[in-house]
């Protein structure tokens, strides 16, 4: 158990919706990163917050958007979806400190886009 | 971040050591070489990381080249639980981490 929890576990919804998915980082990171992974492709960095600011933009399309509230956890918000959005939404965390310090990945939501 | 290179696949024998190697050429000295494998579709689960000297903890052991050119990841006794996609990464700092193809390591019984 990485002590990243990511909810909901299964999401299932409409062409054109919108969708929330939510992660709880481990005690003590201040660090929030968010991938997607579609089975075409491999492991997508999107986002990435330090202690509730933005840091780092990866592939994150217009209709994603994140943040990262004062109590550290983080929402990744998916709107106006397409088919194409269905993938693993993975997020990480890590403490940030100086030096280098590793992800630790939740089990991921997996986005069903129908 | 440096780019990495990795064989598509490999295969190992149960028991046997799994020696997965890395080359990251353009790798500049202030880069970390990661470690991950995913495991299925489960999250990416961190397995070890080093700057220059050669590490090893309960997991794995990582040979970091002199000129850090390459590296191998050591799985010393594999098993069939080991069979995953492992990801070598280059990473500055605290930036961002990038993830490639990765090689897919299947253990045989």
């Amino acid at each position: 158990d990485s002590g990243v929890t990511q909810t909901p576990k299964h999401l299932i919804t409409a062409t054109g919706q919108r969708v929330t998915l939510r992660c709880s980082p481990r005690s003590g990171d201040l660090s929030v990163y968010w991938y997607q992974q579609s089975l075409d492709q491999g492991l997508q960095f999107l986002i990435q917050y330090y202690n509730g600011e933005e840091r780092a933009k990866g592939n994150i399309l217009e209709r994603f958007s994140a943040q990262q509230f004062p109590d550290l956890h983080s929402e990744l918000n998916l709107s106006s979806l397409e088919l194409g959005d269905s993938a693993l939404y993975f997020c990480a965390s890590s403490v940030f400190d100086r030096g280098n310090s590793p992800l630790h990945f939740g089990n991921g939501t997996r986005l069903t886009v129908t | 971040d440096a780019k990495t290179t990795q064989p598509t696949s490999m295969d190992c024998a149960e028991g046997r050591a799994a020696n997965l190697p890395c080359n990251h050429s353009t790798i500049s000295g202030n880069e970390y070489v990661y470690w991950y494998r995913q495991i299925h579709s489960q999250g990416p689960q961190y397995i070890i990381h080093g700057l220059k000297n050669n590490e090893t903890n309960e997991m794995a052991s990582l040979i970091i080249t002199e000129d850090r050119k390459s590296s191998t990841l050591i799985l010393p006794h594999a098993t069939l639980r080991d069979t995953a996609v492992y990801y070598c990464i280059v990473r500055f700092n605290n930036n961002d981490m990038r993830f490639g193809a990765g090689t897919r390591l299947t253990v045989k019984p």
